[in-house]
């Protein structure tokens, strides 16, 4: 069974400049989770989807990250414009559709904003 | 406020030795617990699942418990490999909620 599959696996960009992740998903898993992860701490949430619906996404900074998951499948986030304390993994992850199930993360993109 | 602290921060031990990583948490109402093994530049990967009327699971040489009255669990490593040094996370979660509750992690060292 392929893993939850992350690109870029790197990007390093300017504050102020704008950056792209993809995530695609394991096939059959409905829900999916974009965290960010800071050195040295654990996974923060960022938006859950359910679907193609967001179940949580009260931990976003929507001022500057934006998150989509078109059919349900494959999902983006963006951020615009990117921050210094944005530098982080950013973990995708994807479970079953009922609730409780176990996460697949994928391997992250590592963002360093200079 | 619902959180999951966990120690010590980080642990070095030598090859072949065994260890016990602790994890406290303060979530209510607690449905279950799960231990996650992050190697570096990855992703988590699930090590042992555990829900409120459980008190030991065990993968390999991998051992959880759980004490849902003192709301404290830990994962024990025998015989530990150099394959074992990563960063290992507890994760809480409630009932009826997709939402889980990642501790900090600790980071082990494991020295031939």
């Amino acid at each position: 069974e392929a893993g939850v599959a992350q690109s870029p696996r790197y990007k390093i960009i300017e504050k102020r400049q704008s950056v792209a992740f993809w995530c695609n998903p394991i096939s059959g898993h409905a829900t999916l989770y974009w965290y960010q992860q800071i050195l040295g701490q654990g996974p923060k949430l960022l938006i859950q989807f359910q679907n193609n619906g967001v179940v949580d996404d009260s931990q976003l900074p929507k001022d500057r990250f934006s998150a989509e998951r078109l059919k349900g499948v494959d999902s983006t986030l963006k951020i615009q414009p990117a921050k210094l304390e944005d530098s982080a993994v950013y973990l995708c992850a994807s479970s079953p559709p009922m609730y409780q199930e176990t996460q697949y993360f994928g391997p992250g993109t590592r963002l360093l904003v200079l | 406020k619902n959180q999951v602290e966990q120690s010590p921060q980080s642990l070095i031990i030598l090859e072949g030795k065994n260890c016990t990583l602790q994890c406290n948490y303060t979530v209510s109402p607690f449905s279950n617990l799960r231990w996650y093994k992050q190697d570096t530049g990855r992703g988590p990967v699930s090590l042992t699942i555990m829900t409120f009327s459980e008190n030991t699971k065990s993968n390999g040489r991998y051992t959880a418990t759980l004490d849902a009255d003192t709301k404290q669990s830990s994962l024990h490593i025998t015989a530990s490999q150099l394959s074992d040094s990563a960063s290992y996370i507890c994760v809480v979660s409630g009932p009826g909620t997709y939402k889980y509750i990642f501790g900090t992690g600790t980071r082990l060292k494991v020295l031939a």
